[in-house]
């Protein structure tokens, strides 16, 4: 248990409101991310940190900021949402240095959102 | 960029049957790394088996197997013995070896049933 915790784990919002979502681990971990998942798509990264306000963008990052704060916060932010963004939001964390083999990712259990 | 498919949208094994899973990736890369991931219903997002680039034996964890053949960039999964706990959801994912690089890329998923 990598200890991540997603909140909220379920949202419904209108199209045009912000939503904010909070990704938090307990371990102090540098590296974290941001997947989304859609049926026919797996799970495609959004945004990813490598450490405390350091962040860069993934596949799918348009319409969608982060911020890190904090070693243990990893938000992501939708500022004005669309239907296009109703998916499941995984969280992950990596253990381990850049390189190392055992740097799995170890993912949070996902919040769905549904945008209307 | 890196890509990886997986072929079969969906696949059934009987119990304690073996089952093979399919995944074919692209990359220019000689050191790398592949992962099995299992979602079973919670969703929750579970390491099943991990394989080295550089190590040409196959990796194992108990039921769960890989033939990795590297010239050919297929990374395929057998389910031995299979169990109804076996059913979810499995995906393949790369992610390379180079420093800085630290996101996986997955395929879209294949969906194991298990008959009784």
């Amino acid at each position: 248990d990598a200890g991540i915790t997603q909140s909220p784990r379920h949202k419904v919002t209108e199209t045009g409101t912000p939503v904010t979502l909070r990704c938090h681990q307990t371990e102090n971990h540098r590296y974290m991310y941001w997947y989304r998942q859609d049926p026919g798509h797996g799970l495609r990264l959004i945004h990813y940190s490598y450490g405390v306000k350091d962040t860069d963008k993934g596949e799918v990052s348009d319409g969608y900021s982060v911020s890190r704060s904090k070693t243990e916060d990893f938000l992501l932010t939708l500022e004005s949402a669309t239907s296009s963004q109703t998916s499941v939001y995984f969280c992950a964390i990596s253990v381990g240095p850049s390189g190392d083999f055992k740097n799995e990712q170890f993912f949070g259990p996902g919040t769905r959102l549904t945008v209307l | 960029a890196q890509t990886v498919t997986q072929s079969q949208p969906e696949m059934s094994v009987q119990e304690a049957e073996t089952v093979t899973l399919s995944c074919t990736y692209d990359t220019s890369e000689s050191d790398y790394y592949l992962f099995w991931y299992k979602q079973p219903p919670s969703r929750q997002m579970i390491l099943v088996i991990r394989q080295e680039a550089y190590k040409q034996q196959n990796a194992t964890e108990n039921r769960f197997s890989v033939n990795f053949q590297k010239a050919a960039k297929s990374f395929s999964l057998k389910i031995s013995d299979s169990q109804l706990g076996d059913a979810a959801m499995y995906f393949c994912a790369y992610r390379s070896a180079r420093a800085g690089s630290y996101q996986l890329t997955f395929g879209k998923g294949t969906k194991l049933s298990v008959i009784p």
